[in-house]
């Protein structure tokens, strides 16, 4: 077992462009969450999916962010246009069963660098 | 506003110390209470959880201790070693029989480290 496969790893990007982050969840995994990690406001859930069918999105911080689950082995979280207060660490983590107490899965996340 | 708050921000011990990491929250319809533990450029993985049920639970050198009257609960690292040396968050959630879906709201972290 791979685990979550999170790319890229690092993306250094400039202001305004788009930026597309990657994930591949653990295979028979069928809840997908992605998580923003930053020193001031510490891991913060974006948004998830239940099934491929994004379940709550009440997180994504504005309308530049998007995610999309097409299909049960991939998700990208997209920003457009990318800011530099949207540098932080991008985590994605999967989990057997929805409501699963066994806890999920992280990836080990993209580190954003918008200059 | 905060769902959890941690303390300390950090924390340095010496090897075979026992570090104790707390946290606190409000909203009693929590009754899930899961610790995660991260290691430099890893996400977080889960390390030990206990429900409002008990008291106490152990996993080995870790242990929670959990006092409902006063919503709080701690992690204690027995015997703790340099390779415990990591970011430590405490979290909360709802079990389904609470309505919600085990989906931890994350306290800020403590930075641990166990010098040799």
């Amino acid at each position: 077992d791979a685990g979550v496969i999170q790319s890229p790893r690092h993306e250094v990007t400039e202001m305004g462009q788009e930026v597309t982050l990657r994930c591949k969840p653990i295979s028979g995994h069928n809840s997908l969450f992605w998580y923003r990690q930053t020193m001031m406001r510490g891991l913060e859930l974006l948004i998830y999916f239940n099934n491929n069918v994004p379940i709550d999105d009440s997180g994504m911080p504005e309308d530049r962010f998007s995610a999309k689950m097409p299909n049960a082995s991939f998700s990208t979280l997209k920003i457009q246009p990318s800011e530099p207060r949207d540098s932080a660490v991008y985590f994605c983590a999967s989990s057997l069963n929805f409501g699963d107490s066994y806890g999920y899965t992280f990836g080990s996340g993209t580190r954003l660098t918008v200059v | 506003q905060q769902q959890v708050k941690q303390s300390p921000q950090s924390l340095i011990v010496q090897k075979g110390g026992i570090p104790i990491i707390n946290c606190a929250y409000e909203n009693t319809a929590f009754d899930y209470f899961p610790w995660y533990q991260q290691f430099p450029g890893k996400g977080p993985a889960l390390l030990i959880a206990i429900r409002p049920d008990v008291s106490e639970k152990k996993e080995g050198r870790f242990t929670i201790s959990f006092n409902k009257s006063a919503k709080q609960f701690s992690l204690h690292i027995m015997d703790s070693q340099p390779g415990d040396s990591a970011t430590y968050f405490c979290a909360v959630a709802t079990s389904p029989l609470g309505g919600g879906s085990y989906i931890p709201t994350f306290g800020r972290g403590t930075s641990l480290i166990v010098h040799p």
